[in-house]
């Protein structure tokens, strides 16, 4: 079965420059979460969507990080400007219901210069 | 709000050594109790899991028991190995309602030296 898919998995860019970072949960998936990890912070919930529906996005540090799902099997994270400090592992999760354990991708590791 | 405390690390074993990661939770209601692992350079994988008082969640020689009574949810191995090395993360899971929203320790790295 083919598990959360995040593209790309490596990003590197110059400070300024527009960011997306994109997911594909598991179909059949209700709630999608995007996470970042740093090692100072450790694991934060940026936001999660459930059927495709915003639900908390006071993860979110700054106007400068928006995220979508315009469908059931995709959502983007999107940085623009981004900054030096935005520097993280980022993570997307997917359930299938409220009461099942997440399911994480491996990853989008991003470096701003 | 609902937390969930482990203890910090990084934790250094010798290979065949007993693993004990603490962890302790506060949560209204009765949450759902959850290790993952999360290996180098990759995601956080489930390693077991617990959603009632007393059950004990079990996966690759790694053991957890929920207690209520202690607000604990302990990892234990007896037995460790090099390929256990990882940063594991213990996580709880509100109520039927809260949306799945898992909460999440800060994660205990460990490395088993052979």
């Amino acid at each position: 079965d083919a598990g959360v898919i995040q593209s790309p998995r490596h990003e590197v860019t110059e400070m300024g420059q527009e960011v997306t970072l994109r997911c594909k949960p598991i179909s059949g998936h209700n709630s999608l979460f995007w996470y970042r990890q740093t090692m100072m912070r450790g694991l934060e919930l940026l936001i999660y969507f459930n059927n495709n529906v915003p639900i908390d996005d006071s993860g979110m540090p700054e106007d400068r990080f928006s995220a979508k799902m315009p469908n059931a099997s995709f959502s983007t994270l999107k940085i623009q400007p981004s900054e030096p400090r935005d520097s993280a592992v980022y993570f997307c999760a997917s359930t299938q219901s409220s009461n099942q354990p997440q399911h994480f991708g491996d990853g989008t590791r991003l470096s701003i210069l | 709000g609902d937390s969930v405390t482990q203890m910090e690390g990084p934790v250094t074993l010798s290979e065949e050594a007993f693993l004990t990661i603490n962890c302790t939770y506060t949560a209204t209601g009765y949450p759902s109790l959850f290790w993952y692992v999360q290996y180098p350079g990759e995601g956080l994988q489930l390693l077991l899991k617990a959603t009632k008082a007393d059950d004990k969640g079990s996966n690759k020689g790694f053991e957890a028991t929920y207690r209520k009574e202690t607000t604990s949810f302990h990892l234990e191995k007896g037995s460790v190995q090099v390929s256990d090395s990882a940063v594991y993360f213990c996580a709880l899971l509100g109520p039927e309602g809260s949306q799945g929203n898992l909460i999440f320790g800060k994660g205990t790295k460990l490395s088993v030296k052979p």
